[in-house]
């Protein structure tokens, strides 16, 4: 089954940028999509088709894909950004949801 | 206002069967494509399960043969029938929308299913 791997931390200063990565096998060839959630609540979708920001989400906020890794990009961090941030897949090869192992960022 | 609600989780013992709902209000359930996402506690999320709007249906390994999902559109509420439910089914069952196949764009709050004796 297709896996999608992302680190398990990331720390980050506020208004300092941060890069999260979900790396998979030939991901480039797949639409990523991102969801942040933070303690006790529902996911939110923040990126979708690698690079795209439903409405409401900032632009601080972005997405990009290519070769091994998709990255979701958060410049100019705030405390409020502190959260665990999922990536995604749809394989289509298998018909399966697939999401990435997670990611926990901490505001220093 | 667009959202999803969910209900019916509780305490099951293993072995046991249990039907969570989601109903939604602002969209129509019929017209969109419908998934069930878990998350054990501490973990991470897990697809379950997904109709669409055809009616075809899809479930993960983990669950197939023992969940079903539906949908009654004349109450616009999506269900998940759990059976020979096992400790490690026990998460928090998420309701999601998709306005396409590939994403969710909304999610309900949430509800706890626990599978103990």
């Amino acid at each position: 089954s297709y896996v999608l791997t992302q680190p398990p931390s990331v720390s980050v200063a506020p208004g300092q940028t941060a890069r999260i990565t979900c790396g998979g096998n030939n991901i480039g060839s797949k639409d990523v999509h991102w969801y942040q959630q933070k303690p006790g609540q529902a996911p939110v979708l923040v990126v979708y088709d690698d690079s795209d920001r439903p409405s409401g989400i900032p632009e601080r906020f972005s997405g990009s894909n290519s070769g091994k890794t998709a990255t979701l990009t958060i410049s100019r961090v705030e405390a409020g950004d502190e959260a665990d941030y999922y990536c995604q897949v749809w394989d289509s090869h298998s018909d399966n949801y697939v999401f990435g192992t997670g990611t926990r960022v901490t505001v220093l | 206002e667009v959202q999803l609600v969910e209900s019916g989780g509780g305490l099951v013992q293993p072995g046991g069967s249990l039907r969570v709902s989601c109903a939604a209000s602002g969209f129509i359930v019929s017209s969109d494509y419908m998934y069930w996402v878990r998350q054990a506690p501490g973990k991470g999320l897990e697809w379950v399960s997904a109709i669409f709007t055809g009616g075809n249906t899809y479930y993960a390994d983990s669950v197939r043969g023992r969940f079903t999902i539906s949908r009654d559109n004349s109450r616009n509420t999506l269900f998940l029938q759990m059976n020979s439910l096992r400790p490690d089914d026990t998460a928090v069952y998420y309701c999601a929308r998709g306005k396409v196949n590939w994403y969710f764009d909304l999610w309900g709050r949430g509800t706890l299913v626990t599978v103990s004796s």
